[in-house]
């Protein structure tokens, strides 16, 4: 079983429309859970950390369940800017080493 | 403010041959991470170094060996080339003791013919 698992879609969504993404992870002492996005052929950039109670910032929400090692990231009246991979990333407990998912590219369609 | 900055962009090399890539860290960073990104997958950790040690390493062959130098840069080298070496190669810095503010750099473009 993967560490991080997430659906590499390709999602492709309309202008305006939302988006959600779903990622797991198995080990549960993970102590730190992250959204990255990355354009095409560029590095990886942090778009939010996650947290138990949910955090939002503008038209993004992201949201983590422990119990079910869950993360999600929702996308709002998703622009054509949205367009790119999204990857869910967990920060081990008690090591610094960075574990990525696969991604879930994602296609916004004018 | 500087973020990270890695050297060369790209690079294309022979089957067997040898490799450098070059990490400059983010003003302020003092850990370097190197992670290893095959087309269409998530980056792969490869090691990490701190005060000039390699602290932890992922699942990858001793070909790919690494160095810390006192000002914190760093470098990885791969030996003996092969043709699934072909990745996208990521430095990230960030500050030790610290879970948060990874910077990744570009990135190097490697491509094994």
């Amino acid at each position: 079983r993967k560490e991080v698992e997430q659906d590499p879609g390709p999602f492709n969504v309309p202008e305006g429309a939302t988006v959600a993404f779903n990622c797991t992870y198995s080990n549960s002492a993970s102590q730190s859970f992250f959204w990255y996005r990355q354009d095409c052929r560029k590095e990886p950039k942090l778009l939010m950390s996650v947290y138990s109670s949910g955090n939002e910032d503008g038209r993004f929400t992201a949201q983590l369940n422990r119990a079910s090692q869950y993360i999600s990231l929702l996308i709002r009246d998703s622009k054509l800017s949205d367009s790119a991979t999204y990857l869910c990333v967990v920060l081990g407990f008690g090591n610094e080493k960075l574990t990525f998912g696969t991604g879930t590219r994602l296609t916004i369609i004018p | 403010d500087a973020g990270v900055t890695q050297s060369p962009t790209h690079l294309i090399k022979t089957r067997g041959q040898q490799v450098t890539l070059r990490c400059s860290p983010k003003s302020g960073h003092d850990t370097v991470s190197w992670y290893q990104q095959a087309l269409g997958q998530g980056p792969q950790f490869i090691f990490q170094y701190y005060e000039e040690e390699e602290r932890q390493r992922g699942n990858f062959p001793d070909r790919f060996s690494g160095h810390q130098f006192p000002n914190y840069s760093s470098e990885l080298n791969v030996n003996a080339l092969l043709l699934g070496d072909s990745a996208l190669y990521l430095c990230a810095s960030s500050w030790a003791g610290v879970g948060y503010g990874y910077t990744f750099g570009s990135g190097t473009r490697l491509t094994v013919v």
